[in-house]
């Protein structure tokens, strides 16, 4: 049964870096073709895809985010980390890691972080 | 970017009847050398993560009831449920994965008229 669970702060301040911990069970990433992405929604808006990595190490990003985000692993520690600089309140949103198999869809979500960003 | 643009933003529809949820492409999602359509169908319950539905374009998820449906090949796609029911009060959402950043529509809430 593959489970994924976001956690990390639920309150940043602005210019603040915002780290994001995916920690999940049911599977491996050493295991070929699966990816952990990242996903964030703004309260009442839409889905926004943020950046995934893979089981070989490779990583995409979000062209408009790219300078801001990164993304590692602790294959050890079935953990997936996501960090963004100089947060600000338009980063507002719940942040959610998700499960792949290959280039395709997600299968798998966690059920979500709200992430506030307020002085 | 791939732009998904997705229509109407909101559908009332009465118990029983059928949605059609339209999602456009800026692009092409198909891909030549497998034939497969990169589009993926979401549903979302307030306070609830995304739940696939629909992948390929038209394959169901497992345990998702087959009142629901795909179709659209290329730039233009369709959700469609047969018979509205409670339970179906959401917001659905396309997602392509034939590029990256693997683009979401803007989502279309459903919701009985």
């Amino acid at each position: 049964q593959i489970t994924l669970k976001e956690s990390g702060p639920t309150l940043v301040k602005p210019t603040q870096t915002l780290t994001l911990t995916c920690t999940f069970s049911g599977f491996s990433l050493r295991s070929s073709g699966v990816g952990v992405g990242w996903i964030r929604q703004p309260p009442g808006k839409a889905l926004e895809w943020l950046a995934i990595i893979y089981w070989d190490d490779d990583k995409r990003y979000s062209p408009s985010l790219e300078s801001r985000v990164t993304i590692t692993q602790d294959t050890s520690k079935n953990q997936v980390v996501l960090t963004m600089t100089n947060m600000d309140p338009v980063d507002t949103a719940t942040y959610y890691c998700a499960h792949r198999k290959g280039v395709s869809y997600f299968d798998y979500w966690g059920q979500g972080t709200l992430v506030t960003v307020s002085s | 970017d791939i732009v998904m643009t997705q229509s109407p933003d909101s559908l009332p529809v009465s118990l029983g009847e059928r949605a059609t949820i339209n999602c456009k492409s800026s692009q092409s999602v198909l891909y030549s050398s497998n034939n497969k359509n990169y589009l993926a169908w979401y549903q979302q319950k307030p306070g609830q993560p995304p739940k696939l539905l629909i992948y390929w374009a038209s394959t169901r998820e497992s345990g998702v009831p087959d009142r629901f449906s795909g179709s659209g090949s290329g730039t233009d796609f369709t959700l469609t449920i047969s018979s509205l029911q409670a339970e179906d009060v959401a917001v659905y959402y396309c997602q392509q994965y034939y590029t990256t950043p693997n683009t979401f529509g803007q989502g279309t809430k459903l919701e009985i008229k």
